[in-house]
């Protein structure tokens, strides 16, 4: 069974720190995406990042960065130059190339201080 | 629309009422989900859709839970005799194609039963 790991329930740092948030997943598939998602208070989950398991050039969208390592099946966060904005539940999301449904981690609370 | 609606946002429920939750994809979009979040946690597969068509329902948790699309664009996720077991946020997503891309979220109703 596909499962996915947030290890760090609660993370704090300064606006305008770097901070990392953790994600190892598990499954047998080669052909996969991983996603990370941010739950601000209004519920809503927001696409931050997404990763193709087949290209190995991590993905980056502005701020956001993650370190894609295959072998070790580890899919980490990097947001860089933080704002209180950030602040919010971060989700690690995975679903195999040829399933529709995504699996997700317990999530980790990132709480931006001013 | 622009965005995915649900509504309502906050509903309580006595135990044993029977609830109805709605959502409104985006307009167009094929692929649409229902997702189960309990507190602290990730969100928990319950349904799928393609068009009216329901192609998975593998998430429901127990016969008291029915979903359904009637004309492919609109959904509701019907509960029966709600227990307290069912407090949670339904999250609804939707999608123009079945898997991969990141899905839109809308901002989930909030189901206490008491």
């Amino acid at each position: 069974a596909q499962t996915v790991t947030q290890s760090q329930p609660e993370m704090s740092v300064q606006e305008a720190e770097t901070v990392t948030l953790s994600c190892t997943y598990d499954t047998s598939e080669s052909n996969y995406y991983l996603f990370w998602y941010k739950q601000p208070p209004s519920r809503q989950m927001i696409l931050v990042i997404r990763q193709e398991a087949y290209k190995q050039q991590n993905a980056t969208e502005n701020r956001f960065s993650v370190n894609f390592q295959k072998a070790a099946k580890s899919f980490s966060l990097k947001i860089s130059d933080s704002q209180l904005g950030d602040t919010a539940m971060y989700f690690c999301a995975f679903n195999m190339g040829s399933n529709y449904q995504l699996i997700w981690g317990a999530g980790t609370k990132l709480i931006i201080k001013p | 629309g622009a965005g995915v609606s649900q509504s309502p946002r906050y509903k309580v429920a006595k135990r044993g009422q029977d609830v109805a939750l709605r959502c409104d994809p985006i307009s167009g979009h094929v692929s649409l989900f229902w997702y189960q979040q309990a507190l602290g946690q990730g969100p928990e597969f319950l349904t799928y859709f393609q068009n009216e068509a329901q192609l998975d329902k593998s998430g429901l948790p127990s016969d008291r839970f029915f979903a359904e699309r009637p004309e492919g664009s609109v959904s509701t996720l019907k509960i029966q005799r709600t227990q307290q077991e069912d407090s949670a946020v339904y999250l609804c997503a939707s999608s123009p194609t079945g898997i991969n891309y990141g899905y839109t979220f809308g901002s989930g109703t909030r189901l206490t039963v008491v």
